[in-house]
């Protein structure tokens, strides 16, 4: 099956900074990578998507790169607010499958 | 709850005793997913189904089973065989031949 990484696992940023995360993937086929938001007691939401065929993704304030031949894609959030503090996961399916596995999550606090 | 709900919110489970998580969704997506969140951990798929009267074990099954007899629902027991079973318990589907998961709210399961 994939085995996804993430780092790092923790990330304090100064409001206003750029955050970025890192995730690493082992199945070359691998074709889709999403981001999760997670709030504490909450369910993971979808905040950003790429797929393999793409090299970079942008929606307002979040952007996803991917770098195939390395196999790693990464998050970016600029210009940080207070609520952008939470859980971050990272995700990718198996070559033959729709199932994803997950990477370890990235707890991410905005000081004000 | 964006078409997946998840019942109850919060489980108390004695040593010895099996229980029943609930997942419903109206969503008329063909898979589902059962995934189990420990503090400071990503999500891992303990079982999944594609179609109605299948599923599949996920990477940690054991001392958990489940059943699929209707496409809208796909409910989770956790066994007496299953010894940690203290966890953020979190379902998910998707339609045939698509990525991104919709969440449901969770089930916060405590053994007592």
């Amino acid at each position: 099956g994939e085995n996804v990484e993430q780092h790092p696992s923790t990330l304090s940023v100064q409001e206003g900074d750029s955050a970025v995360i890192k995730c690493t993937y082992s199945d070359s086929a691998s074709n889709y990578f999403p981001w999760y938001k997670q709030e504490l007691g909450k369910r993971p939401q979808l905040i950003i998507d790429i797929r393999s065929n793409v090299g970079e993704k942008k929606d307002q304030r979040i952007a996803v790169t991917l770098n195939k031949t390395a196999k790693h894609f990464s998050l970016h959030i600029t210009e940080t607010q207070p609520e952008d503090s939470a859980v971050y996961f990272c995700a990718a399916p198996a070559s033959n499958d729709y199932k994803l596995s997950f990477g370890a999550g990235t707890t991410v606090t905005v000081r004000a | 709850d964006g078409g997946i709900t998840q019942s109850p919110k919060y489980l108390f489970r004695k040593e010895g005793q099996n229980v029943t998580l609930s997942c419903e969704q109206n969503l008329n997506h063909d898979a589902m997913y059962w995934y189990r969140q420990d503090p400071g951990q990503g999500l891992r798929l303990i079982y999944y189904s594609q179609i109605v009267n299948d599923f599949q074990k996920g990477d940690i099954a054991e001392g958990y089973s489940v059943s699929r007899e209707k496409k809208e629902s796909f409910p989770l027991t956790v066994t007496s065989a299953q010894k940690n079973p203290t966890a953020f318990y979190l379902c998910a589907s998707i339609p045939t031949g698509l990525y991104g998961y919709t969440f449901g709210s969770g089930t916060r399961l405590t053994v007592v």
